[in-house]
């Protein structure tokens, strides 16, 4: 089956600057590969996704990238703030049912 | 449209007790999941459904079982408690199963079993 590897586990910035999280995947087979955000206490929500036809793909602030080839993907947040304090999850997945999420990065943004 | 409701939010169990969290969905989505979030680590499968009547093992589903007999609710049931099972639980949604659609999560339910 499928196997997420994500990296940092924790990850310190300040405001303002870029933070980058990487995750790497077992399964070539894999197609779809969206990023949830976490508050603490709270449900995870869907941020960004990426589909495996696409190179890249930005939302404002953020942005995911995929290289199929070496099977890993990552997630950018420029400028950021505080409030992007949380913990991030990778997932890949070829449907819903197989999806294998990473095991977490925690942000934390100092003002 | 509340989206996907679960509890109870918060419980303690004794070792071999049972109980269930309910969940329940009001976007008329066919995909129900239930996830495990155990400190520190990603989300693992439980079980999930496809749509009323038929459930699926995941990842993780030795102590749990589930039933669909609704495309609104699903239950998760906890036979004998053991304290591994100690962990949050999400219950999720979504549309369709393929790739790509978006996945639904509730508040969760924390539970400690002692």
């Amino acid at each position: 089956g499928e196997n997420v590897e994500q990296h940092p586990s924790t990850l310190s910035v300040q405001e303002g600057d870029s933070a980058v999280i990487k995750c790497t995947y077992s399964d070539s087979a894999s197609n779809y590969f969206p990023w949830y955000k976490q508050e603490l206490g709270k449900r995870p929500q869907l941020i960004i996704d990426i589909r495996s036809n696409v190179g890249e793909k930005k939302d404002q602030r953020i942005a995911v990238t995929l290289n199929k080839t070496a099977k890993h993907f990552s997630l950018h947040i420029t400028e950021t703030q505080p409030e992007d304090s949380a913990v991030y999850f990778c997932a890949a997945s070829r449907g819903n049912n197989d999806m294998r999420f990473g095991a977490g990065t925690r942000l934390t943004v100092k003002p | 449209n509340a989206g996907v409701t679960q509890t109870p939010k918060f419980r303690i169990l004794k070792i071999g007790q049972s109980m269930t969290l309910q969940c329940a969905q009001d976007m008329n989505h066919n995909y129900m999941y239930w996830y495990r979030q155990d400190p520190g680590m990603g989300l693992k499968l439980i079980y999930y459904s496809v749509g009323a009547g038929i459930t699926d093992q995941g990842e993780v589903p030795n102590g749990y079982n589930v039933s669909r007999s609704t495309t609104e609710d699903f239950p998760l049931r906890l036979e004998l408690a053991a304290p591994s099972q100690t962990s949050v639980y999400f219950c999720a949604s979504s549309y369709k199963g393929g790739s790509g659609n978006t996945i639904y999560f509730g508040e969760g339910s924390w539970l400690t079993v002692v």
